[in-house]
């Protein structure tokens, strides 16, 4: 149980190119889902939270027209990333907390999307 | 200081070992606790998911945590190459985001 989804898993692009970057939960619904950055050997970076039916909440120093986070069910966010530039490669993780129950309930994570700008 | 240090290793060490993990914490409000494991190019995985105090089994993993010395551990029994990752531990309090530590690297040497 509590599987999520994340697609494409490898993206190459070229510089200026858009890209949205899927998450799913498949077995479960998910009020909350929270996007991540991870670069090379280090730890997770939260980048945004997303609610199901209103605006993300984004970390302090990521810009919100930058990566564009819908969250438009309870099973689905997206997270675009806009004229993306080579400084945006990364590995991008989606996470999401099952619906009901204590909101301390653990993140479930995706395989996560290995982002090349060339 | 940061909330949560994880020392990033890397830790090897030979198969069948017993190997320990370990997290401190400032936070005295910290209350869940979890250690999640991540193969290279994958997502987090959830492997343990404690609340307070105290230790929780779970086949060959054992999580304990001692909110006296704000300290948190998980012990790998037997070891094996396909424990090889990189271990994060994280934790929370009611209403606030989820802190994770910087990851341990593991190796399990055959």
């Amino acid at each position: 149980g509590a599987v999520v989804s994340q697609h494409p898993s490898r993206v190459i692009c070229k510089s200026g190119t858009s890209v949205k970057i899927e998450c799913r939960s498949l077995d479960f619904q998910a009020t909350t889902m929270f996007w991540y950055r991870q670069f090379p050997k280090q730890s997770l970076m939260l980048m945004a939270t997303s609610n199901e039916g209103s605006k993300a909440t984004y970390e302090q120093g990521v810009e919100k027209d930058k990566f564009l986070i819908n969250h438009a069910s309870l099973t689905l966010s997206t997270l675009t990333v806009t004229s993306a530039h080579p400084e945006d490669s990364s590995f991008y993780i989606c996470s999401a907390r099952p619906r009901g129950g204590s909101s301390n309930q653990p993140q479930h994570f995706g395989d996560g999307t290995r982002l090349s700008i060339l | 200081q940061k909330e949560v240090e994880q020392d990033p290793g890397p830790l090897s060490v030979p198969e069948g070992a017993i190997v320990s993990l370990n997290c401190t914490y400032s936070n005295s409000a910290f209350q869940y606790f979890m250690w999640y494991r991540q193969y290279s190019r994958k997502g987090p995985e959830l492997l343990m998911y404690t609340y307070s105090s105290g230790n929780k089994e779970d086949g060959r993993f054992t999580a304990q945590v001692d909110k006296s010395s704000k300290y948190i551990s998980l012990f790998i029994r037997d070891s094996q190459p396909s424990d090889s990752a990189t271990y994060l531990c994280a934790m929370s309090v009611t209403g606030f985001k989820t802190i994770f530590g910087a990851g341990t690297r593991l190796f399990v040497k055959a």
